[in-house]
C-alpha cells in the first residue's frame, strides 16, 4: 500500500531564515505529488505540483520555491521566511490513470516568529 | 474558473442524527469530486471519490452523491457519532486539472 511521509511535524522559525520542507512517498512509481498551505481560516491553496523528476509548475507567485530531486521525493523551500510563510503545510500525491484521487501526508505547522 | 463553496460553515449536533453536507462547484465539466475529512491539525483523510459517471458512492455510514448538472454534492453521514466530529472538504477539478477546495463544514457531535 502508499505511504505519504512527512517533516517535521512542527516548526517553528525566526522571520529570514531559510526553509526546507521535506515529503516521501512509498508504494507507488511516478506520482503526481503537490505542496499545499492551509492558512488558519482559509482553504487549502494549492502552491506546487510536479508530475515528474526535476518537472515543477508554480501556481501562485511567492517566496517558496519547490524542488522534486527523485521519483518518490518532493522538497518545499525558501531562502528567507516571511511572516506570511506561516501556516499548515500539506503534501499530496495523485494521479492514477482513471481515477486521479489525492492522498495526504500529515502535513507540517510553520510558524515564523 | 472553478470555484467551490461547502454549506454550512459549522454544525453542531447531537449523536445520532443524520447529517447532511452541501457542496457546490461552478464548473460542472468535473471528471470526478472528492469529500475529505481533517481532525484538527492532521492531514486530510480521502472519505470518498465520485466518477463523473456515477451518481452516488457510500462507504459504511457514509453517502456521497454527485449532481453535475446542478453542480452539487451531498455528503450524507447516517447515525452521526462523536467520533465523526472534524472538518469535512470537498474537492473538485478545475480545468487545468488541479483540486479546487471548499472551506469546509466544521463538525461537532455531541454525546
Amino acid at each position: 500500500s502508499q505511504t505519504i511521509h512527512q517533516w517535521p511535524a512542527t516548526l517553528v522559525q525566526p522571520v529570514g531564515s531559510p526553509l526546507s520542507l521535506e515529503c516521501t512517498v512509498e508504494g507507488t512509481s511516478n506520482p503526481n505529488l503537490y505542496w499545499y498551505r492551509q492558512a488558519a481560516g482559509r482553504g487549502l491553496q494549492l502552491l506546487f505540483y510536479s508530475v515528474g523528476i526535476g518537472q515543477i509548475s508554480s501556481e501562485v507567485p511567492q517566496n517558496l520555491s519547490a524542488s522534486r530531486p527523485q521519483d518518490r521525493q518532493f522538497i518545499l523551500s525558501s531562502k528567507k521566511l516571511l511572516l506570511s510563510d506561516s501556516g499548515f503545510y500539506l503534501c499530496a500525491w495523485g494521479g492514477l490513470a482513471g481515477e486521479r484521487e489525492q492522498f495526504f501526508g500529515p502535513g507540517t505547522r510553520l510558524t515564523v516568529l | 474558473k472553478q470555484e467551490v463553496t461547502q454549506i454550512p460553515a459549522a454544525l453542531s449536533v447531537p449523536e445520532g442524527e443524520n447529517l447532511v453536507l452541501n457542496c457546490s462547484f461552478t464548473d460542472s465539466a468535473i471528471y470526478n469530486l472528492q469529500w475529505f475529512r481533517q481532525d484538527p491539525g492532521k492531514g486530510l483523510t480521502s472519505l470518498l471519490l465520485i466518477q463523473s459517471s456515477q451518481r452516488e458512492q457510500t462507504s459504511g455510514r457514509l453517502n456521497a452523491s454527485l449532481d453535475k448538472s446542478s453542480g452539487r454534492s451531498t455528503l450524507y453521514i447516517a447515525a452521526s457519532q462523536p467520533g465523526d466530529s472534524a472538518t469535512y472538504l470537498c474537492a473538485a477539478p478545475s480545468n487545468t486539472d488541479k483540486l479546487i477546495f471548499g472551506t469546509g463544514t466544521r463538525l461537532q457531535v455531541f454525546p
